[in-house]
């Protein structure tokens, strides 16, 4: 089964770093990119960036540009994202998804699989 | 870059109503189009791809159509597991931008 597992729940402080993970399973992680996705609370959904886990290659939205950092460590088929300091607006679930591909093409698509999300609260 | 709006931004309906969702590209996007159910509490899940394509899985009470810049979802007989929130989003090229979201409820 193709899954992403994301890691649990943070609450953190303003000023803090913090790192959530997303781990795939069931198929070749390395070959298909993956977004990452802020829900904030009420809010609808917000496509932050993407990543190709095969050489780390990083596209951001230009509205997260220079807030958050993305990474993966390919050879435990786990992307991250993080945060160096957080403020009470980064509050939200954040998801990430798997993009498929165009049989044809190659292009990368819609999001097919989702992590179940990771709950991020910042308060002081 | 490119802006996508959907409309109404809520609506109410009942039981067995078709419902019509709208979504709107600031630019021609071809068929690179997807929608997403969310219902509440849950995570975001696929719909429907290149504008009409159903997902597997999805009950045939869906469907999409469009192309270019104006699309539509939708729900020929709306029933109590519809109730959710949808999505659009572009994948004709980055930024894969999502839709506002229209929030289905029953009457």
């Amino acid at each position: 089964e193709v899954q992403l597992v994301q890691s649990g729940a943070e609450v953190k402080k303003p000023g803090e770093s913090l790192k959530i993970s997303c781990k795939g399973s069931g198929y070749t992680f390395s070959t298909y990119w993956i977004s990452w996705v802020r829900q904030m609370p009420g809010k609808g959904l917000e496509w932050m960036g993407i990543i190709y886990p095969g050489d780390s290659d990083t596209k951001y939205s230009p509205s997260f540009e220079g807030q958050v950092t993305m990474s993966v460590d390919k050879s435990i088929s786990t992307a991250y994202l993080q945060w160096s300091s957080l403020k009470a607006s980064d509050t939200a679930m954040y998801y990430c998804a798997r993009h498929g591909r165009d049989g044809i093409t190659g292009h990368v698509v819609y999001m097919d699989v989702w992590g179940k999300g990771t709950t991020v609260t910042v308060s002081s | 870059d490119i802006q996508m709006t959907q409309s109404p931004s809520s609506l109410s309906a009942s039981i067995g109503d078709r419902v019509t969702i709208t979504c709107r590209a600031s630019q021609d996007i071809s068929n690179k189009l997807a929608w997403y159910q969310q219902r509440p509490g849950k995570v975001p899940n696929l719909l429907m791809y290149a504008a009409s394509t159903l997902q597997s899985g999805v009950p045939s009470r869906f469907s999409g159509s469009g192309s270019g810049t104006d699309f539509t979802l939708t729900i020929s007989s709306l029933q109590p597991e519809d109730v959710a929130t949808y999505y659009c989003q572009k994948y004709n090229n980055n930024p894969w931008t999502f839709g506002q979201g229209t929030e289905v409820e029953i009457k």
